[in-house]
């Protein structure tokens, strides 16, 4: 089976820059989704197909895929942006999640 | 705007089944993929199958012999069956409306745009 592989946690400074990666076997041909979950909520999307933003999420997120690797960027984090971020990808005929990762914005 | 509300009992008995509906309010519910997905406590997300409004189901292949998804377009509403639960089906339930973009001659999922507020379901005698 398919699998996205992240870092458990990311720390960064507010204002900072953050970066999250997510990595998968030819991640890059398939579209990657990233979502935003705070603790009882449930989860947001922030990023769809590889780097667009739904209405409503602040331009400091974006995305990029490539070769193996998608990222997820968060330029100038702010402390609203602590949060669990996980990846997510199609594969055959399921939609898979990585493991998550918690940011933490100090 | 289109919102997504789980309901079903949040206690189930192990080797029963798990049963749960989600109401579509705010838009139809049909022209898209609906999924379901599940969070066991401190573990990541796991897509457990989705279905397109005419009925047509694709399930995660750990689920397949035990899970059942069925869409009722005149209530709005679709469904997840899960038997022979056991502890390891405990876990925070969503419904979610799925993503898809048009390819080699067919519709193809790729991410969850809308999601319900979650239920807890709990598998204990």
């Amino acid at each position: 089976s398919y699998e996205l592989t992240q870092p458990p946690s990311v720390s960064v400074s507010p204002g900072q820059t953050a970066s999250i990666t997510c990595s998968g076997d030819k991640l890059g041909d398939r579209y990657t989704c990233w979502y935003q979950q705070k603790p009882g909520q449930s989860p947001l999307l922030v990023i769809y197909q590889d780097r667009k933003r739904p209405s409503g999420i602040p331009e400091r997120f974006s995305g990029s895929n490539s070769g193996n690797t998608a990222t997820l960027t968060i330029s100038g984090a702010q402390a609203m942006d602590e949060a669990d971020y996980y990846c997510q990808a199609w594969d055959s005929s399921t939609l898979v999640f990585g493991g998550g990762t918690k940011l933490t914005v100090l | 705007q289109v919102q997504l509300q789980e309901s079903g009992p949040g206690l189930v008995k192990p080797s029963e089944t798990l049963s749960l509906t989600c109401t579509v309010s705010g838009g139809s519910i049909s022209g898209y993929y609906w999924s379901w997905i599940r969070q066991p406590p401190g573990k990541r997300l796991e897509c457990i199958g989705y279905i397109y409004y005419s009925g047509s189901t694709n399930y995660n292949p750990s689920f397949k012999s035990r899970v059942t998804i069925s869409i009722d377009t005149s209530k709005n509403q679709f469904s997840l069956k899960l038997s022979s639960v056991t502890a390891a089906d405990t876990a925070m339930y969503y419904c979610a409306r799925v993503l898809d973009y048009y390819g080699s001659g067919s519709y193809t999922p790729y991410g969850f745009d809308i999601w319900g507020p979650g239920t807890m379901v709990t598998v204990s005698s």
